[in-house]
């Protein structure tokens, strides 16, 4: 079955600063990769996605990676602020089965 | 419009105990899926519904089983509980079964606690 391994599993910056956080999967019919965003007490909530036919997609300051061959994704967010804190999901998606990565903590500090 | 709901917000069970979870997917889904999620790591699939139809299910024991109603909304029953059922049980509605790239959106979740 699909494996999911992402990192770190913690990751503080300043206000301001960049955050990057990497997932590798191991299916490569996994053909969609969501992000999720998950504050305490709540479900996650979908904050962006790519397709495995596009390399790159971003929306203001969250963009995110693919690299097909390497089973790589990526998320990045720029001009990170204290709202930004949270609990961030990588995922991987084949047939009907969503795989989730373990998660990364971000703490913005302002 | 109302997102995915689920009932109840929390609750406290003992072991051997049977428990029933509720969702009602956002209005014009047909699609939900379950997911346990133990503290500290990610959602781990259970089920996956369409048109009252099992579609998918993950590697849970049988104690775990689900059904869809004509209205779309889902239950999800766990028997004989164990401690290592407590968990946020987290279920997500989508628009479609089939297709390749299905967005899913999440409910709350239930907290469940097993003594």
């Amino acid at each position: 079955g699909e494996n999911v391994e992402q990192h770190p599993s913690t990751l503080s910056v300043q206000e301001g600063d960049s955050a990057v956080i990497k997932c590798t999967y191991s299916d490569s019919a996994s053909n969609y990769f969501p992000w999720y965003k998950q504050e305490l007490g709540k479900g996650p909530q979908l904050i962006i996605d790519i397709r495995s036919n596009v390399g790159e997609k971003k929306d203001q300051r969250i963009a995110v990676t693919l690299n097909k061959t390497a089973k790589h994704f990526s998320l990045h967010i720029t001009e990170t602020q204290p709202e930004d804190s949270a609990v961030y999901f990588c995922a991987a998606k084949g047939y009907q089965k969503v795989t989730f990565g373990i998660g990364t903590k971000l703490q913005v500090i302002p | 419009d109302a997102g995915v709901t689920q009932s109840p917000t929390h609750l406290i069970k003992t072991r051997g105990q049977h428990v029933t979870l509720r969702c009602s997917p956002i209005s014009g889904h047909k699609s939900v899926s379950w997911y346990q999620q133990v503290l500290g790591q990610g959602p781990q699939f259970i089920f996956q519904y369409y048109e009252k139809e099992e579609r998918g299910r993950g590697n849970f024991p049988d104690r775990f089983s689900a059904r869809q109603f004509p209205n779309y909304s889902s239950e999800l029953n766990v028997n004989a509980l164990l401690l290592g059922d407590s968990a946020l049980y987290l279920c997500a509605s989508s628009p479609e079964g089939t297709a390749a790239y299905n967005e899913q959106f999440f409910g709350p979740g239930t907290r469940l606690t097993v003594l």
